[in-house]
C-alpha cells in the first residue's frame, strides 16, 4: 500500500542551526511529494511539493528532493528561526478518477530556541 | 489570497448527537475534500467530492458521515450520531485541479464529542 514514514519528533533546535526531517515512502506509480506545515492555531500550508522524481522543491529557505532511488523526500534548511516552530508532514498524492488524495506521514514537531 | 473558510473553529457536542461542520472553499475551485487528525496522531483523507458527487471515499467515513454542496458555495460534512471516537480536528480542502496542483486547506474545526 502507499504510506509516508517521517522521523519522531520533537527536534529541538536552537536558532540557525541547521534542519532535517527525514521522510520515506512506499508508493506504487510515481506520486508527487509535498511537505505541509501547521503553525500553532492554524491549519495546513503548503510548504513546498515536487512532482517527479529529482526534483527540487523549495520555499521559504526550506528544501526537499524527490529521491527515487532512496524512495526519500528529506526537509531541510540551512539555518533555523524561532518562527519556524511548527508541524511539519509529509505526504504523497494519490491519483483516483477525477481527485487525488493526500496520504500523510505522522508529523514532526519542530522547536526553535533563541 | 483566497481562503478555505471553516466554522465553526471549536464545537462541542454530546455523544449520539448529530453535528454539521461547515466550509466555504475557494470559489473557483471544483474539488473538495474532508480530512481528519485525532489529537496526535496523522491527517487521515475522509472523502473527495466533485461534480456533486463522492469522487473517493475512505473506510473511516462510514454511514455516519454524508457530505454535502447544499448552496454552490458552501461544503458540508454531517456526522449522524456522533462517538467519542470522533473527536478531533477536521479540515476542509478545496482545489481547482484534481491532481492537487492547487489544494489549499482551511484552519479546521475542532470536534469534542462528550
Amino acid at each position: 500500500g502507499n504510506s509516508v514514514t517521517q522521523m519522531e519528533g520533537p527536534v529541538t533546535l536552537s536558532e540557525e542551526a541547521f534542519l532535517t526531517i527525514n521522510c520515506t515512502y512506499t508508493a506504487t506509480g510515481y506520486p508527487s511529494l509535498f511537505w505541509y506545515v501547521q503553525y500553532p492555531g492554524e491549519g495546513l500550508q503548503l510548504l513546498l511539493k515536487a512532482t517527479k522524481a529529482d526534483d527540487k522543491g523549495s520555499n521559504k529557505g526550506f528544501e526537499a528532493t524527490y529521491r527515487k532511488e532512496t524512495t526519500s523526500f528529506h526537509l531541510e534548511k540551512g539555518s533555523v528561526q524561532v518562527s519556524d516552530s511548527a508541524v511539519y508532514f509529509c505526504a504523497l498524492s494519490r491519483i483516483s478518477g477525477n481527485t487525488g488524495k493526500l496520504i500523510f506521514g505522522q508529523g514532526t514537531t519542530l522547536q526553535v530556541k533563541p | 489570497e483566497p481562503e478555505v473558510t471553516q466554522t465553526p473553529s471549536h464545537q462541542v457536542t454530546q455523544m449520539g448527537q448529530e453535528v454539521i461542520l461547515r466550509c466555504v472553499p475557494i470559489s473557483n475551485h471544483l474539488y473538495f475534500y474532508w480530512y481528519r487528525q485525532i489529537l496526535g496522531q496523522k491527517v487521515e483523507f475522509l472523502v473527495s467530492f466533485y461534480n456533486n458527487e463522492i469522487s473517493e471515499k475512505s473506510e473511516i467515513f462510514d454511514d455516519q458521515f454524508s457530505v454535502e454542496r447544499p448552496d454552490g458555495s458552501n461544503f458540508t460534512l454531517k456526522i449522524r450520531s456522533t462517538k467519542l471516537e470522533d473527536s478531533a480536528m477536521y479540515f476542509c480542502a478545496s482545489s481547482d485541479r484534481g491532481r492537487l496542483e492547487g489544494y489549499t486547506f482551511g484552519s479546521g474545526t475542532r470536534l469534542t464529542v462528550v
